[in-house]
């Protein structure tokens, strides 16, 4: 099925370890986003590309990294866990606009992290 | 600074009963409103959205929602829950050039 594809979906880290949240979207959207949401707070934009090769800094940025290679993909890296860090993250994908035109944003599942 | 609010952290309705869903934005201008559905274990859904014209918004799944321009709010309404419909839901906003700004969601549980 179409749509934008997370992995892992559940992930438990030592503080101090690294990884990736993978995210692959197979609809040709130019935008991409990663979101983290936490309990009460509804979802807080972490980074966001508009097109391959072009990443910027959202709301809470600090600790993670992001990289655009190809439209399809937007990997977003964990470098030093902490246990802040634990949350849901969640991945979307929209065409320009910001999710304005059209059907807005699709989001992925989600991947479930707790950093220990 | 520009904001999304939902009052109502937890709501519980009977099934069959109506639901209102409260959200109030603080924007310069009016922005973009939306309402999305997140099912256990799943992402969001669009349920509906407003850019202009006609301030009653019909959406997927019997839902509909209403802006008020005097009361900087689009409230999400159903005329009868179902069990179904038990799940979170998030009001969001989004100004042109700027990226979207969620509530912090409303958790809705239907009691038989």
């Amino acid at each position: 099925n179409a749509g934008v594809t997370q992995t892992p979906k559940f992930r438990i880290l030592k503080i101090g370890q690294s990884m990736t949240l993978q995210c692959t979207q197979d609809m040709n959207h130019n935008y991409m986003y990663w979101y983290r949401q936490d309990p009460g707070m509804g979802l807080k934009l972490i980074y966001y590309s508009v097109g391959a090769g072009i990443t910027d800094k959202g709301e809470v940025p600090n600790g993670y990294n992001v990289s655009r290679s190809t439209t399809e993909d937007f990997p977003l890296r964990l470098e030093l866990a902490a246990p802040s860090q634990t949350s849901v993250y969640f991945c979307a994908s929209s065409y320009v606009d910001y999710g304005i035109q059209g059907t807005g944003y699709t989001f992925g599942s989600g991947t479930r992290l707790t950093v220990v | 600074a520009q904001s999304v609010t939902q009052p109502d952290i937890h709501i519980t309705v009977s099934e069959g009963a109506s639901l209102e869903l409260r959200c109030n934005y603080s924007y310069g201008a009016t922005p973009y409103l939306f309402w999305y559905v997140q099912s256990p274990g799943q992402g969001l859904q669009l349920l509906l959205k407003y850019f202009s014209g006609d301030t009653l918004v019909q959406g997927i799944k019997g839902f509909e929602a209403e802006f008020k321009r005097s009361q900087s709010s689009f409230n999400l309404r159903k005329p009868s829950v179902h069990w179904s419909d038990a799940a979170e839901y998030f009001c969001a906003a989004i100004e042109a050039g700027n990226m979207l700004t969620f509530g912090g969601g409303t958790r809705l549980m239907v009691k038989p």
